[in-house]
């Protein structure tokens, strides 16, 4: 059965600082795709990355970067340089290719503060 | 850049109302998705919908939900009988290969009195 954790409920940090938001996820599948999605506070679901399970190499793009690591499970973000604006939940999310369906993490909620 | 459109926004119904959520997904997508998050929690997948039949409902997607592409472009989702407990934002995705590059809809924040 797919699972995603994301243990970090809530992080807050001051502006310009790094900040590293956790994902573990699980599944039976040998393929399959990762997500990140940020949820601002007016609601919608941004869409911010999507990797299949074949491709493990590292990804950055301006100040977000992704680290996956088969071995670990792990799907990370890491935010460099933060900013008030980046202040939202964020979302990692799982689907396997066989299946019909995203499975979500309960989401980290960051809070850049100025 | 294409985008999927739902209405109304916000809707505020009576407990035991019948609600029809509607979603006009991307043009060429195939497959159509809803999916539920009540206030402060995760979102949850509701539903899968792909050749006009479900191809995966979760447990909440009981018997008061039902799913319709009524012509070649709507979406909805219907809940026949509302509970307090369905109160919620409710989001449409569609994609055009299964599984794979999913755009969202804003969501439709349902709120039951």
């Amino acid at each position: 059965a797919q699972k995603v954790t994301q243990a970090q409920t809530e992080i807050s940090v001051v502006e310009k600082e790094d900040v590293t938001l956790d994902c573990v996820y699980e599944t039976r599948d040998t393929t399959y795709y990762l997500f990140w999605y940020k949820q601002p506070p007016s609601g919608e679901l941004v869409f911010l990355i999507r990797r299949n399970s074949f491709d493990e190499q590292n990804e950055i793009s301006g100040r977000y970067s992704w680290n996956f690591q088969k071995s670990t499970s792990s799907f990370n973000f890491t935010i460099t340089a933060s900013q008030v604006v980046d202040s939202a939940v964020y979302f990692c999310a799982l689907s396997e290719l066989r299946g019909n369906k995203l499975v979500f993490g309960a989401g980290t909620i960051l809070r850049v503060k100025s | 850049e294409p985008e999927v459109t739902q209405t109304p926004s916000h809707q505020v119904t009576q407990m035991g109302q019948e609600v029809i959520l509607r979603c006009v997904p991307i043009s060429n997508h195939l497959y159509f998705y809803w999916y539920r998050q009540i206030l402060g929690q995760k979102v949850e997948f509701l539903v899968s919908f792909y050749n006009n039949e479900i191809s995966e409902k979760s447990e909440i997607f009981d018997d008061q939900f039902s799913v319709e592409r009524p012509d070649g472009s709507n979406f909805t989702l219907k809940i026949r009988s509302t509970k307090l407990e369905d109160s919620a934002m409710y989001f449409c995705a569609s994609s055009e290969v299964q599984n794979y590059g999913y755009t969202f809809g804003s969501g439709t924040r349902l709120t039951v009195v």
